[in-house]
């Protein structure tokens, strides 16, 4: 069974431009969640998306957005960049919704470079 | 608001040894406490994970134990090998569906 995938692996943008990141769950995975991993710093919840829908997101500002796609394959934007969002972007997926104690697994990450 | 603090933030140890990481969670309606393991360039991982119900949970070498009173749960390891060095994070789910983090621990074990 394929793992959670993300593309790219490394991406490189300047200030104030837009990133896209994608990621790909386990097959017959509904739920996929993105976090943040800054260097020093542990993972930062950012958005959950379950069956199309976006179910939750954490205390980041309304340029990181995203979506998921009919085949719960899901899109991870980040517009007008910013240094401080040079990060190691994590996409993990899981067979049922949060909430009903099921393990999220992750993908490799996407390391996104900021200068 | 909702909050994982975990202890300490590196912890070395020798060969052999047992290793305790303790976290503290602040949403009391939590009730799921996974710990994931992150080598150095790689993607977290689950080692065990323990539900609001049982008060501990053993798996071989690892164990976790959860204290609902205090909000307070720990991953303990014994017999430690260097193989276990590695950055170990505790995390909670909340009553929102989101799993909070804690900062991690990188643990290091010394041949």
């Amino acid at each position: 069974e394929a793992g959670v995938t993300q593309s790219p692996t490394h991406l490189i943008k300047t200030r104030g431009q837009q990133a896209t990141l994608r990621c790909s769950p386990i097959s017959g995975h509904t739920s996929v969640y993105w976090y943040q991993q800054a260097l020093g710093l542990g993972l930062q919840f950012l958005l959950w998306y379950d069956e199309g829908e976006e179910r939750n997101r954490g205390n980041f500002p309304p340029r990181f957005s995203g979506r998921q796609f009919p085949n719960y394959s899901s899109e991870l934007n980040v517009n007008a960049l910013e240094l401080e969002d040079s990060a190691l972007y994590l996409c993990a997926s899981s067979l049922v919704p949060s909430g009903y104690y099921n393990e999220q697994f992750f993908g490799p990450g996407t390391r996104l470079t900021v200068l | 608001g909702e909050n994982v603090e975990q202890h300490p933030s590196t912890l070395s140890v020798q060969e052999g040894d047992s290793a305790v990481i303790k976290c503290t969670y602040s949403d009391s309606a939590s009730n799921y406490f996974p710990w994931y393991k992150q080598e150095l360039g790689k993607r977290p991982q689950l080692i065990i994970d323990i539900r609001s119900n049982v008060g501990e949970k053993k798996d071989q070498r690892i164990a976790v134990t959860l204290n609902k009173t205090a909000k307070h749960f720990s991953l303990h390891i014994t017999e430690t090998q260097p193989e276990d060095s590695a950055v170990y994070f505790c995390a909670a789910l909340n009553q929102g569906g989101k799993l909070i983090f804690g900062q991690g621990t990188e643990l290091s074990v010394k041949p």
